[in-house]
């Protein structure tokens, strides 16, 4: 059983649409992240939930807006896409432990 | 501030035993962690360090010191598959802050 999942793995789409991908996590775990990996491959946070409550949001443009229905999910909507946003991004979970467990991450490609 | 340092890229032969250093300056600390992320994959958490000292784990070893801002992942008996990048993260306020990853070239 996949621990973290996530829908779609490559995303490809034009500038200025709007896309979502989602995630959703089956161990039990209380807080969900949203990370974003960079060309050249340097890992940073964008969002975390706790119980389905925003406790981090580091300074990202409002056009990406997560929700998390409930605490085993946690999806990420973009609108007006740029070139820029063109990235891996992964989505984690963490439980009792600091240890976070990441999905498998989307490709997102905007041309 | 946040300010997590490593080595861009090290290479080493198979079987032999690979040192990856990581100093980190960051406004919290709740533990440092070690990530292995290979090519096109997510990362896999493979350690965590709250205290000083040596925590071994397998082939894989980690080593913090809090008053030096220091860590470092030894790996031993290295192996082809071993080939990856290694991130080493600091949990700081309920995040974790990634270095930019040392990507590990392993050659028979």
């Amino acid at each position: 059983d996949t621990a973290v999942s996530q829908t779609p793995k490559y995303l490809v789409t034009q500038m200025g649409n709007d896309k979502s991908i989602k995630c959703e996590q089956n161990l039990g775990h209380d807080t969900m992240y949203w990370y974003k990996q960079d060309s050249k491959k340097f890992l940073k946070i964008m969002f975390s939930y706790n119980n389905k409550e925003l406790i981090i949001n580091e300074t990202v443009p409002n056009r990406f807006s997560p929700k998390s229905p409930d605490k085993a999910h946690l999806n990420l909507h973009i609108n007006s896409l740029e070139l820029g946003d063109s990235a891996v991004y992964f989505c984690a979970s963490s439980g009792v432990g600091y240890e976070q467990y990441f999905g498998p991450g989307t490709r997102l490609t905007v041309t | 501030g946040q300010n997590i340092d490593q080595p861009t890229e090290m290479t080493a032969t198979e079987g032999a035993i690979v040192q990856i250093n990581c100093t980190y300056q960051t406004s919290g600390f709740n533990g440092l962690f070690w990530y292995q992320q290979h090519a096109g994959e997510a990362p896999t958490f493979l350690s965590y360090n709250v205290l000083d000292g040596l925590e071994e784990k397998g082939r894989f070893s980690s080593f913090l010191s809090r008053s030096k801002g220091y860590s470092y992942l030894l790996l031993k008996e290295l192996q082809m598959k071993d080939s990856a990048s290694y991130l080493c993260a600091v949990g700081s306020f309920q995040k974790l802050v990634f270095g930019t990853g040392t990507r590990l070239l392993v050659s028979p």
